[in-house]
């Protein structure tokens, strides 16, 4: 596609339960991020890969949260046993340069509601 | 490492009236620097950025913003803002020497005026 897309754009979920976001980057883009968005937080990161690279994990709030990246392409968010301060849109980027001298493309982000 | 202050989380102005968003940084190495706008029900896209060079960047719809090392800051600037401008404003900032990580700020909410 054209630009990056995220799947499913909403979800709800009940506390306890895993759920997995889905991103696929624009193609050709090597560099991959995940963000999280909270009311009045900001962006806040989450992890990043950069081609075979081993991915930087510094961001992930606790242990419930994992990402990977599958052939250098389409990657997926897993939040296992989901809390309430899960809830927040979660954000993917792609960028053609790994040194972000070009543009990071953003996804329009998917909004987790945990209940 | 790196990190972006916003000080201004929500600035009302008037139509046609200049504005500008203040964004600070911090960090011990070389960065790059960016402005990032994300308007209702939309993605971010980037406004324009700092990489090298002239310390005085223009972007898209008019926006400006200047990098000052000295202050450690990269103000958002607009001598005439429209109603079209009403979004989320994050800055945000980049280890040019290979972290390739992007932080950002904590957002500006510009609300235009009419």
């Amino acid at each position: 596609g054209a630009g990056v897309s995220q799947s499913p754009s909403n979800k709800v979920t009940e506390k306890g339960k895993d759920v997995e976001l889905r991103c696929d980057p624009i193609s050709g883009h090597t560099a991959l991020y995940w963000y999280r968005q909270s009311l009045g937080q900001g962006l806040e990161f989450l992890i990043y890969f950069q081609g075979n690279s081993a991915p930087d994990k510094s961001g992930l709030p606790s242990d419930r949260f994992s990402a990977e990246r599958t052939g250098g392409s389409v990657s997926t968010l897993t939040i296992q046993r989901t809390q309430q301060e899960d809830s927040a849109v979660y954000l993917c980027a792609s960028s053609l340069d790994p040194g972000l001298r070009t543009e990071a493309f953003f996804g329009q982000g998917t909004r987790l509601t945990v209940v | 490492a790196q990190s972006v202050t916003q000080l201004d989380s929500q600035v009302p102005v008037f139509e046609e009236a200049p504005v500008e968003l203040r964004c600070n940084y911090s960090s011990s190495v070389s960065v790059y620097l960016f402005w990032y706008v994300q308007y209702p029900n939309q993605g971010l896209q980037l406004l324009l950025k700092y990489l090298s060079g002239s310390t005085l960047v223009k972007g898209i719809n008019g926006f400006e913003a200047e990098f000052n090392k000295s202050q450690t800051s990269f103000h958002l600037r607009k001598p005439s803002v429209h109603i079209s401008d009403t979004a989320e404003y994050f800055c945000a900032v980049s280890d040019r020497n290979g972290a390739n990580n992007l932080f950002f700020g904590t957002g500006t909410r510009l609300t235009v005026i009419p």
